[in-house]
């Protein structure tokens, strides 16, 4: 079955204690991406990827990492979270550079700093 | 880079009206135009899209329109359901010589009822 799957889909955790939320997706698809989901404000993109070793920044990338070093894989680490960072976050794919780039979406994971 | 806005917020109808959701973006060079419908605690799903060199798209009881001279483009959903219930956000993916991104619309949720 085609899909993107993230782990964990709950986290509580402390100020400052290092995180990584993975995720995989199963579809060969070169674009892989991180959003945030906030009340109010919509899906915010904070990383993406257009492939291996190809990263850049999205719209609200401050206070997190990403790696690509498998087409399949694209971690989300917080280095030192804070709460602010308290949010749902999914992950997502597509094809890259063709007609078809309907993105699919991981189940997400709804994180909390205290 | 590209700017989506979404209107309304929230928008309530009795079932078996219709509801018009209406999305506007900045950037002329965009051209992938998909809204994501997201039930309570799942992930975003992707349920009609539209591409640029098209004006109008229909499936089923759903409709997207495209007016790329005014950079507009609406959700149609006919004949509404309880099941229909939900937040519903736009999208417009960036030209991939600018990062092929997909910005978000704010999102509506949808109240139907019964």
């Amino acid at each position: 079955e085609a899909q993107v799957t993230q782990n964990p889909r709950y986290l509580i955790t402390v100020t400052g204690k290092k995180l990584t939320v993975t995720c995989s997706q199963n579809m060969n698809h070169e674009y892989m991406s991180w959003y945030r989901q906030d009340p109010g404000l919509g899906l915010r993109q904070i990383y993406y990827s257009m492939n291996v070793e190809v990263t850049d920044k999205g719209d609200v990338p401050e206070g997190y990492k990403v790696s690509r070093k498998e087409k399949r894989n694209f971690p989300l680490i917080l280095e030192s979270p804070s709460p602010n960072q308290t949010s749902l976050y999914f992950c997502a794919s597509s094809l890259f550079g063709t007609a078809n780039t309907e993105a699919f979406f991981g189940q997400g994971t709804r994180l909390t700093v205290v | 880079g590209e700017n989506v806005e979404q209107h309304p917020s929230t928008l309530s109808v009795q079932e078996g009206d219709s509801a018009v959701i209406k999305c506007t973006y900045s950037d002329s060079a965009s051209n992938y135009f998909p809204w994501y419908k997201q039930e309570l605690g799942k992930r975003p799903q992707l349920i009609i899209d539209i591409r640029s060199n098209v004006g109008e798209k229909k499936d089923q009881r759903i409709a997207v329109t495209l007016n790329k001279t005014a950079k507009h483009f609406s959700l149609h959903i006919t004949e509404t359901q309880p099941e229909d219930s939900a937040v519903y956000f736009c999208a417009a993916r960036e030209s991939y010589n600018q990062g092929g991104k997909l910005i978000f619309g704010q999102g509506t949720e949808l109240s139907v009822k019964p």
